[in-house]
């Protein structure tokens, strides 16, 4: 099965830049989708095919995605960004997959 | 409004059964594949299942982490209702580790391939005895 490997936590400072990890075999060759999650509330869409943001999305937010690594970066964090972030590709074997999952923690 | 709306979680014994609903409105329902993403407390997202838009063609995790053991397949079963714009999923054979939120998402294709663009406000299943 493939899996996508997130760090538990990042914290950060109002202000600076987050960069959460989301790490899967070959990643860089399948298209990687991003959701924010706020406590007690359902998942959103940040960042859709590694780096394209929906609308309403602040430029803040921002994606890559190359080699073993797909990295979602958010720039000028507000402590509105506090939330869970969760990386998700589609498989050819496991359809959708999720990853584990990164808190974030505005200091 | 697009918005989705989930009912029927509870309360049941391990080995018992469960059927969730799903309505949605603001779009056009049979034009969209659909699917089901759960939640154990604490845990990150898992997805269940999904369905394509004319409803013929059903998806189901395999296993769960890695597990095939934990696998939905053979004991959950999805379809819509079309004509009633409502989503389904029929939960048998219920374990421990089927406790979650199930969430209802809306499947949009990209340029790369499908993401769950809208979701629910989920609805808590919790299998104990």
């Amino acid at each position: 099965s493939y899996v996508l490997t997130q760090p538990p936590s990042v914290s950060v400072a109002p202000g600076k830049t987050a960069r959460i990890t989301c790490g899967g075999n070959n990643i860089g060759s399948k298209s990687v989708h991003w959701y924010q999650q706020k406590p007690g509330q359902a998942p959103v869409v940040v960042i859709y095919d590694d780096s394209d943001r929906p609308s309403g999305i602040p430029e803040r937010f921002s994606g890559s995605n190359s080699g073993n690594t797909a990295t979602l970066t958010i720039s000028r964090v507000e402590a509105g960004d506090e939330a869970d972030y969760h990386c998700q590709v589609w498989d050819t074997s496991d359809h959708y997959v999720f990853g584990t999952g990164t808190k974030v923690t505005v200091l | 409004e697009v918005q989705l709306v989930e009912s029927g979680g509870g309360l049941v014994q391990p080995g018992g059964s469960l059927r969730l609903s799903c309505t949605a409105s603001g779009f056009t329902f049979s034009r969209n594949a659909m699917s089901w993403v759960r939640q154990a407390p604490g845990k990150g997202l898992e997805w269940v299942s999904s369905i394509s838009g004319s409803g013929g063609t059903t998806y189901y995790a395999d296993s769960v982490m890695g597990h095939y053991a934990d696998s939905v397949k053979g004991r959950f079963t999805i379809s819509r209702d079309n004509s009633k714009n409502t989503l389904f999923v029929q939960m048998n054979s219920l374990r421990a580790e089927d406790t979650a939120v199930y969430y209802c998402a809306k499947n949009l294709a990209t340029g790369g391939d499908d993401i769950f663009d809208i979701w629910g406000q989920g609805t808590m299943v919790t299998v104990s005895s």
